[in-house]
């Protein structure tokens, strides 16, 4: 079965301090992987996809098959990327989520 | 933005009333999902379309039915609302699945049941 397990629910940093909010995936085949952000009252927006290897407002994703994750870094965090993130698994027709990670940033 | 909206935006019901929440995407796209989102359990898919009259549960579908008569409505019926029912509701959109093929979201539905 499909499943995406965000294991903290709240991270909180200092601005300037590295970041890295974990996700692990269970899939069998090789996984299409997201990270999604949403900001405060703002609809969910496309962060990054693991197929492009991009680095989006300072982030990156690396997928680790051996260890079924796929992590989202920025080594200095903003106060702007205070947001509500989530890991997405979108392999078959269904697009399955993590329960998300609160990051907030304090300046 | 992607054309995708949501109707109503916010609403408050009755336990026991029957609700219809509205997406609608000007995209043509063929993938529609309804997520509800609550503290703790992230975004949870309620049921997907994967074209005209095809849909399919997801994992909290329970007291929740849609419908899909055309490939830019996508409805979500509570039949009989109740308060665990109460939450944010995101309706989705995507083109495919695959490699590289974004999801574009609305912008949410609160409904409080009372």
């Amino acid at each position: 079965a499909q499943r995406v397990t965000q294991p903290e629910k709240l991270l909180s940093v200092f601005k300037g301090a590295p970041v890295e909010l974990k996700c692990n995936y269970s899939y069998s085949g090789s996984p299409e992987l997201f990270w999604y952000v949403q900001y405060s009252r703002q609809r969910l927006q496309l962060l990054l996809r693991h197929i492009s290897r991009e680095s989006i407002k300072g982030f990156t994703a690396d997928l680790n098959k051996g260890e079924t994750s796929f992590h989202l870094k920025k080594p200095f965090a903003q106060e702007e990327d205070s947001a509500m993130y989530y890991c997405a698994l979108g392999n078959t027709d269904k697009l399955i989520f993590g329960t998300g990670t609160r990051l907030q940033v304090f300046p | 933005d992607a054309g995708i909206t949501q109707s109503p935006r916010h609403k408050v019901t009755e336990t026991g009333t029957p609700v219809t929440l509205r997406c609608h995407q000007t995209e043509n796209h063929r993938y529609m999902y309804w997520y509800r989102q609550d503290p703790g359990h992230g975004l949870r898919l309620i049921h997907y379309s994967y074209g005209v009259k095809d849909t399919d549960k997801g994992e909290v579908s329970d007291g929740y039915s849609v419908s899909r008569s055309k490939t830019e409505d996508f409805l979500l019926t509570l039949e009989s609302a109740t308060s665990s029912q109460t939450s944010v509701y995101f309706c989705a959109i995507r083109p495919r699945t695959g490699k590289n093929t974004e999801a574009f979201f609305g912008q949410g539905t609160r409904l409080t049941v009372v």
